[in-house]
């Protein structure tokens, strides 16, 4: 089945920073998700991106639907304590009958 | 809304029980959906139902694993004989079209130890 790459895996940042992680897929997606995890909870959903090249931001959070429709990235500007935590991409490919690709996750660590 | 209700959150066991995981979707959404969480493998799709009917079995890992939704409030995953290598968090979601891939709502999980 198709597999997501997230990159990077973790990331220690200094509170303020801003923060970028990306996915890349071998084929389309028709959707990219971005959810945060947080210990002992389940995924959280932050920005849904249903069209190539759309960008949207939800506060200090902006994620874009890659043109190729193979990549998608989140921005996160101004990091403050409480963004630590697991962020995912998710995507759905064509057709919607294969439920969510998740990708192994970017672990976001901050300094305070 | 109560959200995704899952039980219970942790489950200790011994090799060879039989284990039961329990699932309430947000109530009016038509899809539900099983994942694992382990660390090697990350998030994987189990099993999938739409209103009630199981559409997509092929990540179940083999025939330990059975899922079934007797109504639209609730579902259950179970495995007989439980095995280590079971050990994860198991969780359900729910979505109302998966078409146009709305949201799926995750619960918190449930904690599976098979010792």
């Amino acid at each position: 089945g198709q597999q997501l790459n997230q990159s990077p895996q973790s990331m220690f940042i200094q509170e303020g920073e801003d923060v970028s992680m990306n996915c890349t897929s071998s084929s389309i997606f028709n959707t990219w998700l971005w959810y945060k995890q947080d210990p002992g909870e389940g995924p959280v959903l932050l920005i849904a991106l249903y069209k190539a090249g759309e960008l949207t931001s939800n506060g200090r959070l902006t994620a874009q639907f890659g043109i190729t429709r193979k990549d998608s990235f989140l921005n996160i500007s101004a990091s403050i304590p409480s963004d630590v935590g697991i962020y995912f991409c998710a995507g759905q490919p064509p057709g919607g009958a294969d439920g969510l690709t998740f990708g192994k996750g970017t672990h976001l660590i901050i300094q305070p | 809304d109560a959200g995704v209700i899952q039980s219970p959150r942790h489950e200790v066991t011994e090799m060879g029980q039989e284990v039961t995981l329990r699932c309430k979707p947000i109530s009016g959404h038509d899809y539900l959906f099983w994942y694992r969480q382990t660390m090697m493998r990350g998030l994987e799709l189990l099993i999938y139902f739409n209103n009630n009917v199981p559409i997509d079995d092929s990540g179940m890992p083999e025939d330990r694993f059975s899922a079934k939704m007797p109504n639209a409030s609730f579902s259950t995953l179970k495995i007989q004989p439980s095995e280590p290598r079971d050990s994860a968090v198991y969780f359900c979601a729910s979505s109302l079209r998966l078409i146009r891939t709305d949201t799926q709502y995750f619960g918190p999980g449930t904690r599976l130890t098979v010792l």
